[in-house]
């Protein structure tokens, strides 16, 4: 089992250019999350999908969409960069309340 | 409005040394609280989950507890390689009816030989 699996791990982009950020699982989870992680603060969620097919706006969502695109996968697009989207993101998957974590994905933006 | 603080924000141990990590929380109908480990460019590593005042739970050097306001995290006779940084998040009900997660800004850990 691979767990939660995210790519690409760097990536830097330029002011306004668009990205997204893949990620997937293979635990047979329902409830897939995103975070941005910055120093000094904790993980901070920006979107979540209960179960296949939904998605919900999380703590902080503007400047980004997902797609929850089946069980399995979920993705996170910046449809156009800023600078405060530099931080570290973070997939993650659960099935009843304890949520399992992907690798990360550092963002620059530049 | 729902809170989580850990303290303190950086710890040098010893090795050896046994210390406690804290972590309080302020929130509406708790419903778990869970530890993390994160090492340096990885993600968090899921440790405990706690759910009510009284329960602790034991895994290795670490034992973790819980009581109405917070939870500590105590470390026997660190070795090195329980550096890392350490994460508490409480689970809270959200207004949708999903059980979101409120997470501390950590604890860094620092064991040296």
């Amino acid at each position: 089992n691979a767990g939660v699996t995210q790519t690409p791990k760097f990536q830097v982009l330029k002011t306004g250019q668009s990205m997204t950020l893949q990620c997937a699982q293979d635990m047979n989870h329902n409830s897939m999350y995103w975070y941005r992680q910055d120093p000094g603060m904790g993980l901070r969620l920006i979107y979540y999908s209960a179960s296949e097919g939904t998605t919900d706006k999380g703590e902080v969502p503007n400047g980004y969409n997902v797609s929850r695109l089946n069980k399995r996968e979920f993705s996170l697009r910046l449809e156009s960069a800023a600078p405060s989207q530099t931080s570290v993101y973070f997939c993650a998957s659960s099935a009843v309340a304890e949520q399992y974590f992907g690798p990360g994905t550092r963002l620059t933006v530049t | 409005e729902d809170q989580v603080t850990q303290s303190p924000e950086a710890l040098r141990l010893q090795e050896g040394e046994s210390s406690s990590l804290n972590c309080s929380y302020t929130v509406s109908g708790l419903r778990g609280l869970f530890w993390y480990r994160q090492d340096p460019g990885k993600g968090p590593e899921f440790l405990f989950t706690l759910y009510s005042a009284g329960e602790e739970k034991e895994k290795e050097r670490l034992k973790a507890t819980l009581t109405k306001k917070e939870s500590f995290l105590h470390i026997t006779a660190p070795k090195p390689e329980d550096s890392a940084t350490y994460l508490c998040a409480v689970q809270a009900l959200f207004s949708g009816g999903y059980n979101k997660l409120i997470f501390g800004a950590g604890t860094r850990l620092a064991v040296h030989p």
